[in-house]
Order: C-alpha cells, then structure tokens, then sequence
C-alpha cells in the first residue's frame, strides 16, 4: 500500500529559528500533498495545498511567508516554518494520494515544540 | 467538500460492536464517504470509503443509507486498540481534492 514518511516526527527548536519537515511518498508519486495543522485536543486544519513544480496554494488566514511549502520532486515536499514562535508549537501533519481522487495517506506527523 | 456531522463522543464495550454516525445531508452525487481514525499522536489512517453501496473490509463495515444523507461506520468487535478519534468525510472523485476534516467522534472502547 501508499506509505508516506514523515521526519522529523519530534523537534525542539528555540524561538526566532527556522525548522523544516520533509514528507516523501515512498511507493508512489506524488504531484500534489497537503500539509495540516493540529492543536492539542482539535481536529486537523488544513494548511496548504503543495503542488509539484508550482507554488502551494493557502488556505485563508495562513501565512505563506511564515510556513514555506517546496514541492520539487514527485516523492518530496518540504514545509519549512521561519522564525518560529512558541505560538507555531503544533503537530503537523502531511498527506498524498496515489490515485486520482481516491483515499489519501497521510504521514505520521511532526510534534513541534518552540520554546 | 460538503459539511458532515458527528457525535462528539461515544463509548463501546470491548468485544462488542461499536456503530458510529454520521450525517452529510448536502451530500452531492459524485461525492464519496471516506471514514478516517486518529489514534492520539498519530497521523490518520484510512479505514474505508463507499459512494452508495455498502462496503465491508477487514477493518470495519460501512453502511449508506439509501438517500445518502447518512452513513454509520461499524466496527464489528471493538478493542481497547480502537480507542481513537473517528473521522467522517465526504469529497468527490477525480482531481486531487483537498480534505478538511470536522470535529469527529471520539470513540472510546471500555474493557
């Protein structure tokens, strides 16, 4: 089956610093992922859209300044949250489909921590 | 993607079966009921999908009411493993559709 990987799935980072968080496709090929937000005892919001080759699409009230989304392969995506604030401490979450409008795999999901 | 409904929470005896609702009463005709669980810390985890018939796998069953407007996810043996956050979705085929997940249900199996 579709296996997504996602790393770190753990990062501590002081406030001001920039962490980046990879998600590959294993299996398959991935022209578009999705990357989501979750806060303690909520649901996943969605974040962005990230398209292989152009730029992610934002969801309204995300910051594409702040979380910055790279797509430059088939199997990668990256989402790199700058200047990171104690506010951005989160867990955050990536998907990819292998097939045209069929169910998504999502990654394992990254705990950040800003402090 | 339409809008769905879920009971905040709900309990299950181990062993037995643990029924969850949902209702997507804007649902359109090309749209499919996926069902999703996230266990605590976890990223979440397929279960099974269906657009108007009923689906069964090795997981759990789903049934769909006959106008759609609803559907119940069954896990025909709960486990103590089951314990997580279940997560009705509707989205249509074709394309890469974005998802956006609801409050979902927390299902907690008691021994």
């Amino acid at each position: 089956g579709a296996v997504v990987s996602q790393h770190p799935s753990r990062v501590i980072c002081k406030s001001g610093t920039s962490v980046k968080i990879e998600c590959r496709s294993l299996d398959f090929q991935a022209t578009t992922m999705f990357w989501y937000r979750q806060f303690p005892k909520q649901s996943l919001m969605l974040m962005a859209t990230s398209n292989e080759g152009s730029k992610a699409t934002y969801e309204q009230g995300v910051e594409k300044d702040k979380f910055l989304i790279n797509h430059a392969s088939l199997t990668l995506s990256t989402l790199t949250v700058t200047s990171a604030h104690p506010e951005d401490s989160s867990f955050y979450i990536c998907s990819a489909t292998q097939d045209r409008g069929y169910g998504y795999t999502f990654g394992s999901g990254t705990r950040l921590t800003v402090v | 993607d339409a809008k769905t409904t879920q009971p905040t929470s709900m309990d299950c005896a181990e062993g037995r079966a643990a029924n969850l609702p949902c209702n997507h009463s804007t649902i359109s005709g090309n749209e499919y009921v996926y069902w999703y669980r996230q266990i605590h810390s976890q990223g979440p985890q397929y279960i099974i999908h269906g657009l108007k018939n009923n689906e069964t796998n090795e997981m759990a069953s789903l049934i769909i009411t006959e106008d759609r407007k609803s559907s119940t996810l069954i896990l025909p043996h709960a486990t103590l493993r089951d314990t997580a956050v279940y997560y009705c979705i509707v989205r249509a085929a074709g394309g890469y559709q974005k998802v956006t997940f609801g409050t979902g249900t927390k299902l907690q199996v008691i021994p």
